[in-house]
């Protein structure tokens, strides 16, 4: 089955530097890429996706890179702000399996 | 639209007893997945329900289980807890067009 690593598990910068969390994924027929912010008492919410068949996507201050041949995605968070502190959670999902397999969670800690 | 709902949001049971968790997904959703989310463990699939059947089943045992009404609520049951069974329970709804899942608020479930 799918497998999926995520790095760092704990990440903290100042307010205004920028933050990037890596995944990578064992299965090449993934295809779907989403990307949940978790803040405490509540559950995952989605902030951006990618599929298969696109290199990169941005909303506002946040990105997203995937690298098919390497089997690697990264979000990119620029202009930090201390609401950003949160667990962020990458996911892999095969196409027609409709269940992700999710990365362990990055907690950032945006410092003020 | 509404989110996902989940009833209720916190739990305590001592070991030995069962437990009955309820989530209403959102309107027009048809799947609905249930999470467990530990600590030590992360984000980990239990099982999915389309139109009232199971389609996709985690690795847990069978002390866990589910089932999806006609109008798409579902209920997680839990029989004969452990103390290991002390989580989150979170479930997420999605369409059939799109792999997006949506996620409740969860369900906090301590046992003693």
């Amino acid at each position: 089955g799918e497998n999926v690593e995520q790095h760092p598990s704990t990440l903290s910068v100042q307010e205004g530097d920028s933050a990037v969390i890596k995944c990578t994924y064992s299965d090449s027929a993934s295809n779907y890429f989403p990307w949940y912010k978790q803040e405490l008492g509540k559950g995952p919410q989605l902030i951006i996706d990618i599929r298969s068949n696109v290199g990169e996507k941005k909303d506002q201050r946040i990105a997203v890179t995937l690298n098919k041949t390497a089997k690697h995605f990264s979000l990119h968070i620029t202009e930090t702000q201390p609401e950003d502190s949160a667990v962020y959670f990458c996911a892999a999902t095969a196409g027609g399996s409709y269940i992700p397999t999710f990365g362990r969670g990055t907690s950032l800690i945006v410092h003020p | 639209k509404a989110g996902v709902t989940q009833t209720p949001r916190y739990l305590i049971k001592t070991r030995g007893q069962q437990v009955t968790l309820s989530c209403s997904p959102i309107s027009g959703h048809r799947s609905v997945s249930w999470y467990q989310q530990t600590p030590g463990q992360g984000l980990q699939f239990l099982f999915e329900y389309f139109s009232e059947t199971q389609r996709n089943k985690g690795n847990f045992p069978g002390r866990f289980s589910g089932r999806q009404f006609s109008n798409s609520r579902s209920e997680m049951n839990v029989s004969t807890l452990e103390l290991g069974d002390s989580a989150l329970y979170l479930c997420a709804s999605s369409t059939p067009e799109e792999e997006t899942q949506y996620f409740g608020p969860g369900t906090r479930l301590l046992v003693l």
